[in-house]
């Protein structure tokens, strides 16, 4: 039962150009989502994050969208860099169930120059 | 501030052994997560500890099990190894584990043959 979907395994972006990654999620509970980057051999970092209270969040060139009714959200990096290529999961956590964060299966982003 | 560290980085055991993983978390950080990452797979939920206590745990096996230390350190045991059990173990830590964006360490890759 996957609660966090990530669709699309990959997705290849000329530089300078717009990345949108999405990721559905299931469950109604869900009030707070991350994505992390992923560079092979390193651990997920933190990237940025939005409460359900919002439905947009902006940090330089990575902004996130939220839409409640279609329990989806976006990642959009603009404009996209060589370095931005790493694998993308998005995440979700639940008030009930605070202590656990709930990932996707990631995308694959790949930048080129 | 030294990140999350965990020993060793990389494992090889044979099926049928059991294997312990270290992790370290950032100081001052007192909530610690492991979560199992397979090809594919994203990364699934093992455990979460925050003073010693277990406060959530994940759809794994209880040959999977972890501790935490009153330095708030952890250990994550498998017991029984079998061939499926091959993954990168990353541990993440967090503040309180509430809502607030985890720090990931580098993982340990265990394969198991």
């Amino acid at each position: 039962d996957q609660q966090v979907k990530q669709n699309s395994p990959s997705l290849r972006v000329q530089e300078g150009r717009i990345s949108i990654l999405n990721c559905d999620y299931t469950n109604s509970m869900f009030d707070y989502f991350l994505w992390y980057k992923k560079y092979p051999a390193e651990g997920p970092t933190f990237l940025i994050s939005i409460s359900s209270i919002k439905d947009k969040n902006e940090d330089g060139r990575f902004t996130v969208f939220l839409n409640k009714s279609a329990k989806h959200l976006s990642l959009h990096i603009v404009p996209s860099q060589p370095g931005d290529s790493a694998v993308y999961f998005c995440a979700a956590s639940a008030m009930d169930s605070s202590y656990k964060l709930i990932f996707g299966s990631g995308t694959r982003l790949l930048v080129r120059p | 501030k030294a990140g999350v560290t965990q020993t060793p980085r990389y494992l090889i055991k044979t099926r049928g052994q059991q294997v312990t993983l270290s992790c370290s978390p950032i100081s001052g950080h007192r909530s610690v997560s492991w979560y199992q990452q397979t090809p594919g797979q994203g990364l699934q939920f093992l455990f979460e500890y925050f003073s010693e206590t277990q406060r959530n745990k994940g759809n794994f096996p209880g040959r999977f099990s972890g501790r935490q230390f009153s330095n708030s350190r952890s250990e994550m045991n498998v017991s029984t190894l079998e061939l499926g059990d091959s993954a990168l173990y990353l541990c993440a830590s967090s503040v309180d584990g509430t809502n607030t964006e985890a720090f990931f360490g580098q993982g340990t890759r265990l394969t198991v043959v």
